[in-house]
């Protein structure tokens, strides 16, 4: 059963251009959660998600950022007219339906984003 | 709101230490706790885990207790080998939740 997948694994874009990033959850996992790591930090919830819908966006900034997990094919973290402060390791979890309280997150190995 | 207070690093130790990575939380409820651990350039993998009062986790020689009283999941090593040089973060995610809250990691450097 293959993990958590996210792609591209590095991505560099220059100020004003949009970031697009790719995650695949584990088979039979229908939550997907995204965080960020800012360097030397820990991660920050961004935004959890079910198939079609957005569950809680809390953690996600107003502008700019936005996140989709379509009813075919993997959730997209969508990142427009990036800055140098955007720059960072960006994280998809993904759980199955009916984890239950506590429930254990499943981590993929994470974008990082680089903005020149 | 939930929180997670792990002790500042890094942490530098000698090959065959004892390793204390201290961890608190403050949680509403009663969460579930986990340590993560993340290898230079890679992304995190669970190391383990306890979902209720005096559970004990323990995977790869590593082991916390969940210690409701004190609010605490402190994770301990008895003898630390070069390999385990990384990152390593305390987590909490609470009853019904879907948020896991994470401490800021504290890094670990072990020498040979």
């Amino acid at each position: 059963n293959a993990g958590v997948m996210q792609n591209p694994r590095h991505l560099v874009r220059r100020r004003g251009q949009e970031a697009r990033l790719r995650c695949s959850p584990m088979k039979g996992h229908s939550h997907v959660y995204w965080y960020r790591q800012l360097p030397e930090e820990g991660l920050k919830f961004m935004v959890y998600l079910q198939k079609e819908n957005i569950i809680d966006e809390s953690g996600m900034p107003k502008e700019r950022f936005s996140a989709e997990f379509p009813k075919e094919g993997p959730s997209i973290l969508r990142i427009q007219q990036v800055v140098r402060g955007d720059s960072a390791a960006y994280f998809c979890a993904s759980s199955p339906p009916s984890s239950g309280g506590g429930n254990e997150q499943f981590f993929g190995p994470g974008t990082r984003l680089t903005v020149l | 709101g939930d929180s997670v207070t792990q002790m500042e690093g890094p942490v530098t130790l000698s090959e065959e230490a004892f390793l204390t990575i201290n961890c608190t939380y403050t949680a509403t409820g009663y969460p579930s706790l986990f340590w993560y651990v993340q290898y230079p350039g890679e992304g995190l993998q669970l190391l383990l885990k306890a979902t209720k009062a005096d559970d004990k986790g323990s995977n790869k020689g590593f082991e916390a207790t969940y210690r409701k009283e004190t609010t605490s999941f402190h994770l301990e090593k008895g003898s630390v080998q070069v390999s385990d040089s990384a990152v390593y973060f305390c987590a909490l995610v609470n009853t019904g939740g879907f948020k896991t809250i994470f401490g800021a990691g504290t890094r670990l450097f072990v020498k040979a």
